[in-house]
């Protein structure tokens, strides 16, 4: 079946680091890949989504590329800030629009 | 717009108990979809409706129902409540059920079956 693999967290940085959180999938047609954000005591929200091999998709300073010969879609941010301090989904959509979601990364920014 | 909204936000039940999970969207979207969030597991899909007056079970459908009457609601029922179902559930839309549609989170609801 689909499936999301997200490297195991939780993750600590110091402000104005570099930002990389690793998703790989497993999925038997051809997948749309998204990356949901989950901000203490919220719903989760898009952060930002790839529908075909070779997309980039960015949002708020972050970048994810859809590499079908890798499985991947990395999450990536040259310089993190304290407000990006959240739960970070990986996720994909083959059928319908359900979603596969990845176990989440809990990310920390110190100032 | 009030987006997807859910109530209630917290809820404590003892187990074999019933109840009736709220969730209503105002964007007019067709699809509609409940998730439960468990620590180390994400997010799974429990039941999702493409439209009014269809819906289908999803990765963890066992001991919830849902029905779909009007475009707007999509509540979620728990027959007779386990400890198990202690979870953080979310309700989901979006515009349509193409795969690559971006879905709109509720803020959630909280229960623990004691």
């Amino acid at each position: 079946g689909d499936s999301v693999t997200q490297m195991e967290g939780p993750v600590t940085l110091s402000e104005e680091a570099f930002l990389t959180i690793n998703c790989t999938y497993t999925a038997t047609g051809y997948p749309s890949l998204f990356w949901y954000v989950q901000y203490p005591g919220e719903g989760l929200q898009l952060l930002l989504k790839a529908t075909k091999a070779d997309d980039k998709g960015s949002n708020k300073g972050f970048e994810a590329t859809y590499r079908k010969e890798t499985t991947s879609f990395h999450l990536e941010k040259g310089s993190v800030q304290v407000s990006d301090s959240a739960v970070y989904f990986c996720a994909l959509s083959v059928a319908n629009s359900k979603l596969t979601f990845g176990k989440g990364i809990t990310l920390s920014v110190r100032p | 717009n009030a987006g997807v909204t859910q109530t209630p936000k917290f809820q404590v039940l003892k187990t074999g108990q019933s109840m009736t999970l709220q969730c209503a969207q105002d964007m007019n979207h067709e699809y509609m979809s409940w998730y439960r969030q468990d620590p180390g597991m994400g997010l799974r899909l429990i039941h999702y409706s493409v439209g009014a007056g269809i819906t289908d079970q999803g990765e963890v459908p066992n001991g919830y129902n849902v029905s779909r009457s009007t475009t707007e609601d999509f509540p979620l029922r728990l027959l007779s409540a386990a400890p198990s179902q202690t979870s953080v559930y979310f309700c989901a839309s979006s515009q349509t059920a193409v795969p690559g549609e971006t879905q709109y989170f509720g803020p959630g609801t909280r229960l623990l079956v004691l």
